[in-house]
């Protein structure tokens, strides 16, 4: 069973300060990974996606993935309270189908 | 903007009644997937399509057919609904399999 995981939280950060989420995940030959947010009864809205080891950054948010260690994050800085939301880590499966598989989500709190 | 966009926003059913949530998006994406949301257990993949005229089956098929006639319409039927498929359905598209994708603001479906 191919698995992601990630802490349910809530993780709670004070405003301006740097959010660090973080996201394992089972399937060694995974290629694409990918962190979304979601607000409360609202869907899911693409943050970010990384394929290569390394660092990405957009504006206030990085991902950085670990393919050895088969590891992913996200990280916000200057965090706000408009940030507060669940966050969703996705990996593809290695069969390159575009088949995700999400963890259920940590909740993110910044509090003003 | 339109992008992707799901019918009905909610609906009641009946168990043993027949469903069809519609699912269409205008970003000519050649990939399409059904997801439902539950509490506790995250997002999973019902079905999915990487092109017009092919489906294949996701983490839960069960109880759930799809068809996609053209690139822009991804029906998902329930064909005879059971309580256990009361849930929030997501549909989704992404340009090809392995890249990001975009979800639909979702039908709440609940069945009784």
């Amino acid at each position: 069973q191919k698995e992601v995981e990630q802490n349910s939280g809530p993780l709670s950060v004070p405003e301006g300060a740097i959010a660090s989420l973080n996201c394992t995940y089972s399937d060694r030959g995974s290629q694409s990974f990918f962190w979304y947010r979601q607000y409360s009864g609202k869907s899911p809205e693409l943050i970010m996606f990384i394929y290569s080891n390394g660092d990405k950054e957009d504006g206030r948010f990085t991902a950085q993935l670990n393919k050895a260690s088969q590891y992913v994050s996200l990280l916000i800085r200057d965090s706000q309270p408009s940030d507060s939301a669940t966050y969703l880590c996705a990996v593809e499966t290695s069969s390159n189908t575009g088949k995700l598989i999400f963890g259920q989500g940590t909740t993110l709190q910044v509090k003003p | 903007t339109a992008g992707i966009t799901q019918a009905p926003t909610s609906q009641i059913l009946a168990a043993g009644r027949s469903m069809t949530l519609r699912c269409t998006q205008d970003m000519r994406h050649n990939a399409m997937y059904w997801y439902r949301q539950d509490l506790g257990l995250g997002l999973r993949l019902i079905h999915y399509s990487n092109t017009a005229g092919t489906t294949g089956k996701g983490e839960v098929p069960d109880g759930y057919s799809v068809s996609r006639a053209n690139t822009d319409d991804f029906p998902l039927t329930l064909a005879s609904a059971v309580p256990s498929q009361t849930s929030v359905y997501f549909c989704a598209s992404s340009a090809e399999g392995n890249q990001p994708q975009h979800f639909g603001d979702g039908t709440r479906l609940s069945i009784l």
